[in-house]
């Protein structure tokens, strides 16, 4: 069975731009969860999706956002950039959201 | 509002020791807690999971162990290797539809 993907794996971008990240969820399991993770602030939970719908949402601000399609895929969005964005970006998939999660390789964002 | 620390932060053994890796978290009131490892510059890897309801799990050399009342986890590693040599996690679901908090890690050195 294939693991969680994400793509791109690496990414670089300067300052007020936009940047659109991917995850493809391990085949029938329907929670995707998004972090961030900085050597400052260790992993930080971003928001969950669950068959379409955000179930639970961390503290960040009204730029990061996100959304799930039909076939468990989620996209996470993040609006003017800013240097404190940089940070590893992990996405996890798992059957119920209460279960085991799997996490992928990660996407590394860099913003200059 | 759950807070989890592990304690040391880093930790380095020769090979072939047996080794137990600290968890502690201030809300004893959780839904499950699961242990993770992660590789520089990778993603996560889940190593077990424990529901509330239960005291230990066990996959190979690898034994998790949960004490709600006084809110601590360890993760003992029996006969290490160099390739055990990462950084590992725990991260603790308060409720069945909440998001996991994770600790801050313990970075684990395994020396030949």
């Amino acid at each position: 069975k294939a693991g969680v993907t994400q793509t791109p794996r690496y990414l670089i971008k300067t300052r007020g731009q936009q940047v659109t990240l991917s995850c493809s969820p391990i085949s029938g399991h329907r929670s995707v969860s998004w972090y961030q993770q900085t050597p400052g602030q260790g992993l930080q939970f971003l928001f969950e999706y669950f068959s379409e719908t955000q179930r639970n949402k961390g503290n960040f601000p009204g730029r990061f956002s996100g959304r799930q399609f039909s076939n468990s895929r989620s996209e996470m969005n993040v609006s003017t950039l800013e240097l404190g964005d940089s940070a590893l970006y992990l996405c996890a998939s798992s059957y119920q959201g209460t279960d085991t999660q799997y996490f992928g390789p990660g996407t590394r964002l860099t913003v200059l | 509002k759950q807070e989890v620390t592990q304690i040391p932060a880093a930790l380095s053994v020769p090979e072939g020791e047996n080794l137990v890796l600290n968890c502690s978290f201030t809300d004893s009131a959780i839904y499950n807690l699961q242990w993770f490892r992660q590789d520089p510059g990778k993603g996560l890897t889940s190593l077990l999971l424990i529901q509330s309801s239960q005291r230990e799990q066990t996959s190979g050399r690898l034994n998790a162990s949960l004490d709600k009342s006084s809110g601590r986890s360890t993760l003992y590693i029996a006969a290490s290797q160099p390739g055990d040599s990462a950084t590992y996690l725990c991260a603790v679901r308060r409720g069945g539809n909440e998001k996991l908090t994770f600790g801050t890690g313990t970075r684990l050195t395994i020396i030949p």
